[in-house]
């Protein structure tokens, strides 16, 4: 079955870019859209957005001045950039598949997520 | 946004008792054309990602136990959990698909 795994720097300092790869194994990214979601220590979760296997984007809106999708149809791969980062940036994040080809529907399955701690 | 809001913020239950967790929505997540609700539920165990239980508010995920059950249209939906395991000991959470920005609730504790 599918399967997706993050990957990336652990630590990133303030005011720097936090860069994350999600890798897809057991199926291809196309068809489908892709999620990026992160959970504060002890806290909700939240939705960052989407990007399809087209490279279409939809970004939530009050991260969307620092945030970047892109997709690697190629290596199956997709990946976050998300600049000037702050301490309320430090999460576990999370990628995610949109459950549905071609609509986004529910997400499934999940990565087992990566924790990024944003300090000095 | 569509805000998720859930009730109670924690619960705690015994073995084989039946929990109920409500979700509202601040706007309709049934959309018209299909009558389906846009709504679906997860289950998160302590470092673990969330996993799906139910998507368009009551269809079961396959693999789930049919001790989960949901229900609810339009604003109000209810996850149902039968005969309480040790094993249900999570955050629950309800999410719209309806429209972006994608919301989740707040979560659920349940405890045993």
């Amino acid at each position: 079955q599918v399967q997706l795994q993050e990957s990336g720097p652990g630590l990133v300092k303030p005011s720097e870019t936090l860069s994350l790869t999600c890798s897809v194994s057991g199926g291809s990214i196309s068809s489908y859209y892709w999620m990026w979601i992160r959970q504060p220590p002890g806290k909700g979760l939240e939705w960052i957005g989407h990007i399809s296997y087209s490279g279409s984007t939809n970004y939530k809106p009050s991260l969307k001045s620092r945030v970047t999708f892109s997709v690697d149809t190629s290596k199956n791969q997709f990946s976050l950039k998300l600049n000037s980062v702050t301490a309320a940036d430090t999460a576990v994040y999370y990628c995610a598949r949109g459950a549905v080809a071609g609509i986004v529907g529910w997400f499934d399955p999940w990565g087992q997520g990566t924790l990024v701690t944003v300090s000095s | 946004d569509i805000v998720m809001t859930q009730s109670p913020d924690s619960l705690a239950m015994s073995l084989g008792e039946r929990a109920t967790i409500n979700c509202k929505s601040s706007q309709n997540v049934l959309y018209s054309s299909n009558k389906k609700n846009y709504l679906a539920w997860y289950q998160q165990k302590p470092g673990q990602p969330p996993k799906l239980l139910i998507y368009w508010a009551s269809t079961r995920e396959s693999g789930v136990p049919d001790r989960f059950s949901g229900s609810g249209s339009g604003t109000d939906f209810t996850l149902t959990i039968s005969n309480l395991q040790a094993e249900d000991v999570a955050v629950y959470y309800c999410q719209q698909y309806y429209g972006t920005p994608y919301t989740f609730g707040q979560g659920t504790k349940l405890e045993i």
